[in-house]
């Protein structure tokens, strides 16, 4: 079956620091990959998207690449912001059949001034 | 603005009692789903309806029941079967029944018992 697995936090880094959270995927087929991004006390909200190999999904300085090659989707920004501190959570979906998004177990990250 | 809305944000349970969380979206969204996320963990799947009138378990449906009897509307009730029901409860939508185009969150329900 489909599965995510993310980078076990938490982490934590200092401000303007560069920051990359892994994401690897197991799927048939060529799934859409997402990373979402939760605040404290709120819902998930959508931070990028890639929905084929080699596509790039980029948002608020946030980045991440579709390998298909290496089955990954990694969060990186170059320089990251006490206002980024959050949880983080990678997922994918199918394009076919009644497929639910499979979301990996979020990373939590926390910057320091 | 479309969205999702989820009421009430905080919710006190005493024992034994059932509680309904509600969940509305008018974005004319034909999926809709309900998670549970406890503190540290990721996001379990409760219950998802795929059309109107039409529901599935997810993946720890036990103690919990829903209905989808119009489009906008996808209400959770957390029953006293549910043992351990003190967690934040999430509600998505997603365009199709196939999401290859991601899910819509609200902004969350915060259960707790009293």
């Amino acid at each position: 079956g489909n599965s995510v697995t993310q980078m076990e936090g938490p982490v934590t880094l200092s401000e303007e620091a560069f920051l990359t959270i892994n994401c690897t995927y197991t799927a048939t087929g060529y799934p859409s990959l997402f990373w979402y991004v939760q605040y404290p006390g709120e819902g998930l909200q959508l931070l990028l998207k890639a929905t084929k190999a080699d596509d790039k999904g980029s948002n608020k300085g946030f980045e991440a690449t579709y390998r298909k090659e290496t089955t990954s989707f990694h969060l990186e920004k170059g320089s990251v912001q006490v206002s980024d501190s959050a949880v983080y959570f990678c997922a994918l979906s199918k394009d076919f059949g009644n497929e639910k998004l499979t979301f990996g177990t979020g990373t939590r990250l926390t910057i320091i001034p | 603005d479309g969205g999702i809305t989820q009421s009430p944000k905080y919710l006190f349970r005493k024992e034994g009692q059932n509680v309904t969380l509600s969940c509305e979206q008018n974005l004319n969204h034909d999926a809709m789903y309900w998670y549970r996320q406890d503190p540290g963990q990721g996001l379990r799947l409760i219950y998802y309806s795929q059309i109107v009138n039409d529901f599935q378990k997810g993946d720890i449906a036990e103690g919990y029941s829903v209905s989808r009897e119009k489009k906008e509307s996808f209400p959770l009730t957390v029953t006293s079967a549910q043992k351990n029901p003190t967690a934040f409860y999430l509600c998505a939508s997603s365009m199709t029944a196939s999401p290859v185009y991601g899910y819509t969150f609200g902004s969350g329900t915060r259960l707790t018992v009293v």
